[in-house]
């Protein structure tokens, strides 16, 4: 089983909402990632969570709020989001040899 | 500085072989994947190569690695039309925290 699991898959808010992006995955991969990924572009690191620790923060704005509630949990919380924040967010997780697997993504339209 | 770099589009017909360049220019570089993406899609890990290896073969994938002149190529054997996707080549760097640095990406268009 190589499965990142994220939901929703298609996420619609206004610019005062908050919400907010799940991960899971039951490999028991210690490290997880966000990437941010816009229309006919490669992704872009975010954040980078090492056994539930934040060790990378991409110079994010603070409208993004990664939180690790545990090993096989990784969530993103949305706030004050502007529209050009729309994008693909892709979750990943790094396993044994250095395997990196991600999720199929969220896609956020902010409007 | 981190950049990898490939072409944006290939088109072949179905059957053939495909080869998909990418180089880079990290030389701490530790891990290089190949990842496919479809329309609408997450990423699907294809294949990954350490960077001490020249050569890994997956079925229909092979890949190469020229270290010196740090240069990946992913050749897919008899291409088929579910092939068509973008391919991203993609380095691993900064010792052991995974971060990933992505080439531009190649589309990949098979016809029939």
């Amino acid at each position: 089983d190589t499965e990142v699991t994220q939901t929703p898959k298609h996420l619609v808010m206004g610019m005062t909402n908050k919400k907010s992006l799940k991960c899971e995955q039951h490999m028991g991969h210690r490290a997880m990632y966000w990437y941010k990924q816009k229309a006919k572009k490669p992704p872009e690191l975010m954040f980078v969570y090492s056994y539930e620790k934040l060790s990378i923060n991409e110079s994010v704005p603070s409208r993004f709020s990664p939180e690790c509630p545990n090993s096989s949990l990784l969530n993103l919380h949305l706030h004050a989001l502007q529209p050009e924040d729309s994008a693909l967010y892709l979750c990943a997780s790094r396993g044994s040899g250095n395997t990196i697997y991600f999720g199929e993504g969220s896609w956020l339209t902010v409007v | 500085g981190e950049d990898v770099e490939q072409s944006l589009f290939l088109s072949v017909r179905e059957g053939d072989s495909s080869v998909i360049n990418c180089t880079y220019t990290d030389s701490s570089s530790t891990y290089l994947y190949w990842y496919k993406q479809e329309p609408g899609a997450g990423l699907q890990l294809l294949t990954y190569i350490f960077s001490n290896m020249d050569m890994k073969q997956d079925q229909r994938l092979t890949v190469l690695l020229n270290k010196k002149d740090k240069h990946l190529s992913l050749r897919i054997a008899d291409t088929q039309t579910g092939d068509s996707a973008i391919y991203f080549c993609a380095e691993s760097i900064r010792g052991n925290t995974g971060k990933l640095i992505f080439g531009q990406g190649t589309t990949l268009q098979v016809k029939p």
